[in-house]
């Protein structure tokens, strides 16, 4: 039972239009999201946050959206860029489970020049 | 700041040799967690600590897994009669404990022939 979904294994998008990864999840307990960002041969770095009492929350060229009733969130990266090309994870955590991270299985994203 | 940093990066051993991992978190950080990625899939929780006590193990660390975090600074992972399905990328990440956002090291690659 898959408790982070992202659908989308694979996303490719031109350089300087708009990427939208989506992630799904199940668990009602969790209250805070998250997203990394994975190069090849390197461990995910943390790129943007949600808290739960909030819908957005932006910071640079990335928002990320939380639609708590949907149990849905979304990367919005604007103007996306060739650098951004990476596999992107959505990662969701619970208070009550001492910040352990429940990750999806990730969005190669590919960013055309 | 070093970062998070593992060793050895890259593992190969035959089955049922007997493993062991290092992590260094960064140093400030009292939570050490460790995971386990296989291709095409996100990181999979295993255990976490703080600071040298380990508080929660997945069902999926068997009983050939241990891990260790002796005076809360580094951290092992021994895998004993290694398995072809132990086969993997074990992550190691760390984080202060009022944080949820984990910093990953790069990970050691595991093939067990």
């Amino acid at each position: 039972d898959q408790q982070v979904k992202q659908n989308s294994p694979s996303l490719s998008v031109q350089e300087g239009r708009i990427s939208i990864l989506n992630c799904d999840y199940t668990n009602s307990m969790f209250d805070y999201f998250l997203w990394y960002k994975k190069y090849p041969a390197e461990g995910p770095t943390f790129l943007i946050s949600i808290s739960s009492i909030k819908d957005k929350n932006e910071d640079g060229r990335f928002t990320v959206f939380l639609n708590k009733s949907a149990k849905h969130l979304s990367l919005h990266i604007v103007p996306s860029q060739p650098g951004d090309s990476a596999v992107y994870f959505c990662a969701a955590s619970a208070l009550t489970n001492a910040g352990k991270s429940t990750f999806g299985d990730g969005t190669t994203l590919t960013v055309k020049p | 700041d070093t970062g998070v940093s593992q060793d050895p990066r890259h593992k190969i051993t035959k089955r049922g040799q007997n493993v062991t991992f290092r992590c260094d978190p960064i140093s400030e950080h009292n939570r050490l967690y460790w995971y386990r990625q296989t291709l095409g899939q996100g990181p999979e929780f295993l255990t976490y600590f703080q600071n040298e006590a380990q508080l929660e193990k997945s069902r999926l660390l068997s009983d050939r897994f241990s891990a260790e975090r002796p005076k809360g600074s580094f951290s092992t992972l021994e895998i004993q009669r290694t398995e072809q399905g132990d086969s993997a990328m074990y992550l190691c990440a760390s984080s202060l404990v009022r944080d949820y956002e984990q910093y990953f090291g790069p990970g050691t690659r595991l093939t067990v022939t």
